[in-house]
């Protein structure tokens, strides 16, 4: 069965500094998509990026950009020039091709400092 | 909608009692997501809707728990004589393509936080 873990319970960082989160994978399967979440006080998780595992080239959105080592099983999540409004808890995700459930790993809250 | 809707946002419970969680997704949306998240924890998957079809329930943790989506669109999840383990914040989310599709997106509602005394 799939994994997930994040072994970071809490992460912080100074504002405008630079934070990676790690994540790390358990599959026997070749073809799947990697997801970083982040859920706000709100409860709403909101995507911040995915990787898709086929892909050499890391994902990047703005100031958040990935680190995946494929043969590693490694997803790790950098954010650059840290903002206050990037404090929450955030999860990294894993879905195969072949199945469309989500397996979540246990998630890590970031503190920004101002 | 702009967004997912779930209602109520909080619930409390005395164990025994029955709830009945409603979660409103996108206009047109064809996909209806079911997770379970337990404090401290990421969330699990309970069940998946392909319009009004409950197309997997595996994720249902007992014969308590019943999902429904009658006209495809507004979704209901009910847990019957609800127990202290059933405590969780249950998600839902939706998408405009089926659940097979890779480049499908999900938009998550912020969640009914269930409480059972």
């Amino acid at each position: 069965a799939q994994t997930v873990t994040q072994s970071q319970p809490e992460m912080s960082v100074q504002e405008a500094e630079t934070v990676t989160l790690s994540c790390t994978y358990d599959t026997s399967e070749s073809d799947y998509y990697l997801f970083w979440y982040k859920q706000p006080p709100s409860r709403q998780m909101i995507l911040v990026i995915r990787q898709e595992a086929y892909k050499q080239q890391n994902a990047t959105e703005n100031r958040f950009s990935v680190n995946f080592q494929k043969a590693a099983k490694s997803f790790s999540l950098k954010i650059s020039d840290s903002q206050l409004g990037d404090a929450a808890m955030y999860f990294c995700a894993y879905r195969s091709d072949s199945n469309y459930q989500l397996i979540w790993g246990a998630g890590t809250k970031l503190i920004i400092k101002p | 909608g702009a967004g997912v809707s779930q209602s109520p946002r909080y619930k409390v419970a005395k164990r025994g009692q029955d709830v009945a969680l409603r979660c409103d997704p996108i206009s047109g949306h064809v996909s209806l997501f079911w997770y379970q998240q337990a404090l401290g924890q990421g969330p699990e998957f309970l069940t998946y809707f392909q319009n009004e079809a409950q197309l997997d329930k595996s994720g249902l943790p007992s014969d308590r728990f019943f999902a429904e989506r009658p006209e495809g669109s507004v979704s209901t999840l009910k847990i019957q004589r609800t127990q202290q383990e059933d405590s969780a914040v249950y998600l839902c989310a939706s998408s405009s393509y089926p659940a097979s599709a890779t480049n499908e997106k999900l938009f998550f509602g912020s969640g009914t936080q269930l409480s059972v005394l």
